[in-house]
């Protein structure tokens, strides 16, 4: 099967510029999540959608970044104005819709979007 | 929230020597741990993963055992190559609500060198 797809897959842009980045999941995937992976660390969560609704963005830094999966399948990210601690490796990831509280299915990983802000 | 703790930071081994990464989390209810490798500009990897109902779980040179009443697991990786050298995670996850899926929480991440 395709992997997720993820552009652009580098950019640099200028503190206080705006940049957005895009995914495509695994086709079928109904959950989607945004992780920002900065340089030494694990993947935070940013955002996790199920369809097109929005299930958890409690660690999304809401007045500059903003996300959308309109028609339940790509997403995009936003962040705007950019900060220097933006700095940082975009993750999308999918995984399948689970049909019984329990179970647990593998998520995974596009290719990432390597943001630099100077 | 759930926070997971992992160590060491950074680990060499021999190539041939066996590897060990030990994770603990904090949350009772996470019963989902899966490790992932991620190698120099790539995607994170699906490697192993455990879930609550057992104990201890292998696949070919890799293991993984869960310690739940400690609320800890660890990544085990025999007869080590220098292809295992990569930045390995851990992560937890709770029980998914009814046709839902929980985040996953990564730990911070093990540098694992193999020394040919």
């Amino acid at each position: 099967e395709a992997g997720v797809a993820q552009s652009p897959r580098y950019k640099i842009i200028e503190k206080r510029q705006s940049v957005a980045f895009w995914c495509n999941p695994i086709s079928g995937h109904a959950t989607l999540y945004w992780y920002q992976q900065i340089l030494g660390q694990g993947p935070k969560l940013l955002i996790q959608f199920q369809n097109n609704g929005v299930v958890d963005d409690s660690q999304l830094p809401k007045d500059r970044f903003s996300a959308e999966r309109l028609k339940g399948v790509d997403s995009t990210l936003k962040i705007q104005p950019a900060k220097l601690e933006d700095s940082a490796v975009y993750l999308c990831a999918s995984s399948s819709l689970t049909g019984l509280a329990g179970m647990a299915y593998e998520q995974y990983f596009g290719p990432g979007t390597r943001l630099t802000v100077t | 929230g759930e926070n997971v703790e992992q160590h060491p930071s950074t680990l060499s081994v021999q190539e041939g020597d066996s590897a060990v990464i030990k994770c603990t989390y904090s949350d009772s209810a996470s019963n989902y741990f899966p490790w992932y490798k991620q190698e120099l500009g790539k995607r994170p990897q699906l490697i192993i993963d455990i879930r609550s109902n057992v104990g201890e779980k292998k696949d070919q040179r890799i293991a993984v055992t869960l310690n739940k009443t400690a609320k800890h697991f660890s990544l085990h990786i025999t007869e080590t190559q220098p292809e295992d050298s990569a930045v390995y995670f851990c992560a937890a996850r709770r029980s998914p609500r009814f046709f839902g899926n929980e985040k996953l929480t990564f730990g911070t991440g093990t540098r694992l060198t193999i020394i040919p």
